[in-house]
């Protein structure tokens, strides 16, 4: 089967420091890859997105790298700023009918 | 592009009373929705699939005469929690895939069910 595994949450950091958020997968097939953020009392948000190996999806400032030799989608940020404070949730598909599988989530607390 | 809404975004409602919440893919057909639940401070655990035309696919432990789904047209889905309980209280959220476009899905901003 399919899963996600996040590093363990929450995260608080400093404005304009470096941000790693740790995901790393399991799947039956060959995965596209997602990053979704959840803003308080909102739905998710699509942050960025890779669809194949090697692939380096990016948006606001975000990345994250699809590295099939280590099954990983780490996402990073250089300078992190107060309003990415969120839950970041890493998910994965494997086909196109199928279900999104997420990870735990994890909360980013940034302060001034 | 790729709007989905929910409505309504809040509700209240009694113990033993039924509550539909709907969600429309704005501007392009949504072959496919999703239901999920999510709890405080949790990730989200998928509901149900749902096909336009047809049943709803049910995830385990889920259940089907409680969370009644109904995917009408390629732009609505519903989702009624009938007979509702105080445990039925959560976030509520759908997503919708692009019948013609990758894999992602679009979310829509959640419903947030109280049940007094």
């Amino acid at each position: 089967g399919n899963s996600v595994t996040q590093m363990e949450g929450p995260v608080t950091l400093s404005e304009e420091a470096f941000l790693t958020i740790n995901c790393t997968y399991t799947a039956t097939g060959y995965p596209s890859l997602f990053w979704y953020v959840q803003y308080p009392g909102e739905g998710l948000q699509l942050l960025l997105k890779a669809t194949k190996a090697d692939d380096k999806g990016s948006n606001k400032g975000f990345e994250a790298t699809y590295r099939k030799e280590t099954t990983s989608f780490h996402l990073e940020k250089g300078s992190v700023q107060v309003s990415d404070s969120a839950v970041y949730f890493c998910a994965l598909t494997t086909g196109a009918n199928s279900k999104l599988t997420f990870g735990k989530g994890i909360t980013l607390s940034v302060r001034p | 592009g790729a709007v989905v809404s929910q409505h309504p975004s809040w509700v209240i409602c009694k113990s033993g009373t039924s509550v539909k919440i709907e969600c429309r893919s704005l501007d392009f057909q949504a072959t496919t929705m999703f239901w999920y639940r999510q709890f405080p401070k949790q990730s989200l655990m998928l509901m149900a699939t749902s096909n336009e035309g047809s049943k709803a696919t049910y995830e385990q432990g889920v259940e089907k005469d409680k969370f009644l789904i109904n995917h009408a047209s390629l732009t609505l889905s519903t989702l009624t929690v009938t007979s509702a309980h105080p445990e039925d209280s959560s976030f509520y959220i759908c997503s919708a895939r692009d019948g013609g476009g990758a894999y992602e899905q679009y979310f829509g901003p959640g419903t947030r069910l109280t049940v007094t």
